[in-house]
């Protein structure tokens, strides 16, 4: 079955880096796109970043860009956020999810807790 | 603050019906479809409903959307306890190159 599973996450300091991981399985992994999704405690849900099945194309939210960099590696069905510069206000749980046709995102992971403080 | 408007809170009496709207524009919901996520307190999100009104696999029947203009709603009868949750619409942005959630709305079985 379709898996998507979360780790890397903890307790930074402001301007400190950490580095999300994504793992997959159950599905061929270069079909579909990924995502980051977050959370802040008690909000609601802000996609974060994009990546295409290939690799290639890459999107971010403006309140990351320049900050936080996606990648993934084909081989191992797996997908990377790469934090730095970070803030207080980048405090949440953050998902990894497959995504489908445009906009639709089908498998979610369990979620990951980043506190960013001092 | 969302784009997407939804109302924060929403409940109803088990086996009732209950609809959850999402407000936006013509440059959202207006030109792309609208998806429905489930979030279970304490959980992950859970797709719900994409194209504005399709279920996916394992969704039971009791969960309907539908679109109209600018608006979308999420319809649910049979209203049962496990219902309980938060309902996020999304629609694709263009600009943004990802999906843009609304606020989210908390369903409570009475």
């Amino acid at each position: 079955q379709v898996q998507v599973v979360e780790s890397g996450g903890g307790l930074v300091k402001p301007g400190g880096s950490l580095r999300l991981s994504c793992a997959a399985s159950g599905f061929r992994y270069t079909d579909y796109y990924m995502n980051w999704i977050r959370q802040a405690p008690g909000q609601g849900l802000q996609w974060v970043s994009y990546i295409s099945g290939s690799g290639i194309t890459k999107y971010y939210a403006d309140s990351v860009k320049g900050r936080f960099t996606i990648s993934r590696d084909n081989a191992k069905s797996s997908m990377s956020l790469q934090m730095d510069s970070l803030r207080v206000e980048d405090t949440a749980v953050y998902y990894c999810a497959r995504g489908v046709v445009v906009g639709e995102l089908d498998h979610w992971g369990q979620g990951i807790l980043v506190t960013v403080s001092s | 603050q969302s784009v997407l408007t939804q109302p924060p809170s929403a409940s109803g009496t088990p086996g009732q019906r209950v609809t959850i709207s999402c407000s936006g524009s013509s440059s959202n919901i207006g030109s792309n479809t609208v998806n429905w996520y489930q979030q279970v307190p304490g959980t992950a999100p859970k797709f719900l409903m994409y194209s504005n009104n399709k279920r996916p696999s394992g969704v039971p029947d009791r969960f309907s959307g539908s679109k109209s203009g600018t608006s979308a709603t999420l319809a649910i009868t049979g209203l049962q306890s496990e219902d309980e949750a938060v309902y996020y619409c999304a629609v694709w942005d263009d600009s943004l190159h990802g999906p843009m959630f609304g606020g989210g709305t908390r369903l409570t079985v009475l």
